[in-house]
Order: structure tokens, then sequence, then C-alpha cells
């Protein structure tokens, strides 16, 4: 069962539209991150939203925290073929005296000239 | 600064043989980990590291050992390959933020 459910898993649009990366579950995070990952390489984190309602913008990408801390979403705005990537959403929550990330499966997004 | 590097890039294994995959860092940090990466699956923690002489086992350590004497290595091991092994493997180190620092990764096929 995956904690971190995150949708769609595919997504392949034309440059210029929009779109919206969901990261939903039923757990409580302390903060939320979003990655984006280029084939052949390791993640590289975007942004970390931390309270309840937050929403960060980085150009034309807009990350929101749900006002519970259970969700977050991920809009691109005017898509252009160098955001095409695997987006991974990582909930961070307390377990005993450490921190646990929980990852979600991730959301291949291709982005056609 | 080099970051995470992980050596080899590539490898192909027969089902039994061993082999480590390397993973170092220079960015002081005390967290380090290993994740495997599937098709459809995302990123599974392996083992972590809090610090030098300290390892844990995360959500799928079977078949795997890992140690840290140093606060810059943490090699990951495979005892005896087997073909469920096949798979992307990164190496991730993060400090008091959280934020994840991944490698390049190994892409590992076990025959």
């Amino acid at each position: 069962t995956q904690l971190l459910e995150q949708s769609p898993q595919f997504l392949s649009i034309q440059e210029g539209e929009n779109l919206t990366v969901y990261c939903n579950s039923s757990s409580v995070f302390s903060s939320l991150q979003w990655y984006r990952q280029e084939p052949g390489e390791g993640p590289v984190l975007l942004v970390t939203v931390v309270t309840g309602g937050e929403v960060k913008k980085l150009k034309r990408l807009t990350f929101q925290f749900g006002d519970a801390r259970k969700d977050s979403s991920l809009h691109i705005t005017a898509a252009q073929p160098g955001d095409t990537g695997l987006y991974l959403c990582a909930g961070k929550r307390k377990m005993d005296s450490n921190y646990q990330l929980i990852w979600g499966a991730g959301t291949k997004l291709i982005i056609k000239p | 600064n080099a970051g995470v590097t992980q050596t080899p890039k590539f490898q192909v294994l027969k089902t039994g043989q061993s082999m480590t995959l390397q993973c170092a860092q220079d960015m002081n940090h005390e967290y380090m980990s290993w994740y495997r990466q599937d098709p459809g699956m995302g990123l599974r923690l392996i083992h972590y590291s809090v610090g030098a002489g300290i390892t844990d086992q995360g959500e799928v350590p079977n078949g795997y050992n890992v140690s840290r004497s140093t606060t810059e290595d943490f090699p990951l091991r495979l005892l005896s390959a087997a073909p469920s092994q096949t798979s992307v493997y990164f190496c991730a180190s993060s400090g008091s933020g959280a934020e994840q620092f991944f490698g390049p990764g190994t892409r590992l096929t076990v025959l």
C-alpha cells in the first residue's frame, strides 16, 4: 500500500498547456518536499513546504501544502519541454528520535514541443 | 565540492555473485541512505545511517548489508545477487535540513 499517492502516474501534454500533479495521503506530515528527476540522474529538490496552506512559487511552478498537511499539489503554468521529467513528492514525519521520508511513486511528465 | 558520488554507474552480475556499491559524500552530512528505484514504485529505502558507526534497516533491507565506518562513506553490499535485485540504486545524504542530496545512481542488472 502506497502511503503517499501521486496522480497522475503519467502525463504527456503540449508545450504551453497547464497541468497539476497531486500528492495525497491519510497521514499528517511535518513537511513535504517535491523533487524532479531527469533520466540517468538522481532526484533534485525543488521545494519544501512546511506550513498548512502554504503556497510557494518557483517561476512557472506553484506548490501548495494542504491545510491539514496531508496533501500537496504542483501546478505548472505554460509548460515547457525543459519541464519534462519525473516529479516525486516526499512527506516527512517523525519516527521515534528520527524522521522518516515517505515517497510517492512519481509522476512522469512529458512536454511535447 | 563533488556532492554525492556513486560507483559504478552500471553493473551486470550473475545470480549468486556478490558486489559492493560505493557511495561517498563530501558535505559532512550525518545522515546517509540507500534507495532502490523500480518503475511505478518510487524510491524504497533499503538501509540508512544517522552517523558513523550507526546503521539501521529501511523498508526493503533483505539481501543487502551496509556499514558506516566514516562520515564520508556508506557502501552497500549485495551478498548473493538475485534477479529481483535488478534495479537502479541511489545513495543520498542529508544534513539537518532534511533535504536529500542524491548521487547519480547505479544501474544494476542481475542475470
